[in-house]
Order: C-alpha cells, then structure tokens, then sequence
C-alpha cells in the first residue's frame, strides 16, 4: 500500500465548476500536511499547508482529518489557469534542526475547460 | 533573488555510466533534499544534506550518492546506470522556515 494515496483522475470540469480531491495517508506519525500544485513539464510548487482547523486560501480550502488520516482539497469557481496536477504531501518529523522528508502522492491531474 | 537552479536541464546516458547532476540553493537555504519523478509519479525523496552532511535517506540504493559543498550547494551522483534510472530529478532547498523550494529539475533519459 502506497504511504499516500489519490484519485489520479484525471478530473475534467467546465469553468466555475467546484472541484474536490480527496488524499488518504497510511503513516499515523505525520505531523504536517501539504497539497502541492505541478503544471506540465514543471516543478512543483506550494499551494498551501494543511492544518486541523482547516484552511483557506481565496478559492482554495483545504481539511484534514487526523482520525480518518484523510485529506482534501475543495477549488471552487474553477480558472482555466487552475488546470494542473495536485499533489497532497504529507511529511514526519525529519532530524532536529533538518526540512522534513516530504512524501508525495501520486497526484490527481485537473483540467479545467472553457 | 534567484531561486533554486540545476544543471543541466536535460541529459542522455546509456546504461552503465555514470551521472552528475547539479543543485545551486535558493539564497539562505541550508538544506538540500533530492528527489526522483518517474513518469506520472509523485516525487519520491532520496536524500537530503544538511551541514554537508547526508542527514536522511530515502530508499533508494547505495548507486546514489551525493554530496554538499561549503556554499551549500549540492551534487548527486548516480553510478551503474539502469533504464529505470530514466525521470526528472528535483531539487529542493530549504532554510529556517523548513519550506522546501523546488528546482526545475533534470530530466535524464538512460538508453
């Protein structure tokens, strides 16, 4: 089993729809939560960080939820521009004083059409 | 500011050789971490150097190796090359705030 799982889609969906990924992690040790953004041919970039209390970021929410060791994304009024993979990311506490060890989905590839 | 770089941006090897890919970090990262993308995969991590120091390790075989300099910046090393060996490798660098920055990666094709 894959330490982090996601519907690898791909999620086709017209502009202004609102779309939702979905993300399972297996390792109950995880202490912080991320969905990355990584467009075609592209490095990954930061999103947002996930907290407990959830989050959001303009368009973009995100939850988690310790006890079913679930994570989401909610994009509402969809852009053309949005249309790229996500990544959840979930990472454990690396070394003292280090960058944790990030640790990737698959991805969930969304295309947003006009 | 400039951000993370490498080097090169693409590379053809055959199997059997070897590789050296490049990482300069983001100005005031200390720590290095490397990463491999194979084809409609997520990243996975490989290692990570922090103090010129490889600090964590992913699993991934002793064939990778790497290295950091006094500057920070970093190398990886891949001997033996395989036909499996053939994605995009990133960089990430990182500082106080542990938020890591991605390169635009290496794309190596082994044939």
């Amino acid at each position: 089993r894959k330490e982090v799982e996601q519907d690898p889609g791909p999620f086709n969906v017209p502009e202004g729809a609102t779309v939702a990924f979905n993300c399972t992690y297996s390792n109950s040790a995880s202490q912080s939560f991320f969905w990355y953004r990584q467009d075609c041919r592209k490095e990954p970039k930061l999103l947002m960080s996930v907290y407990s209390s959830g989050n959001e970021d303009g368009r973009f929410t995100a939850q988690l939820n310790r006890a079913s060791q679930y994570i989401s994304l909610l994009i509402r009024d969809s852009k053309l521009s949005d249309s790229a993979t996500y990544l959840c990311v979930v990472s454990s506490r690396g070394y003292s004083g280090s960058a944790r060890q990030l640790t990737f989905g698959s991805g969930t590839q969304l295309t947003v059409l006009p | 500011d400039a951000g993370v770089t490498q080097s090169p941006t693409h590379l053809i090897k055959t199997r059997g050789q070897q590789v050296t890919l490049r990482c300069s970090p983001k100005s005031g990262h200390d720590t290095v971490s490397w990463y491999q993308q194979a084809l409609g995969q997520g990243p996975q991590f490989i290692f990570q150097y922090y103090e010129e120091e490889e600090r964590q390790r992913g699993n991934f075989p002793d064939r990778f190796s790497g290295h950091q300099f006094p500057n920070y910046s970093s190398e990886l090393n891949v001997n033996a090359l395989l036909l499996g060996d053939s994605a995009l490798y990133l960089c990430a660098s990182s500082g106080d705030s542990r938020t890591q920055y991605f390169g635009p990666g290496t794309r190596l094709l082994v044939l």
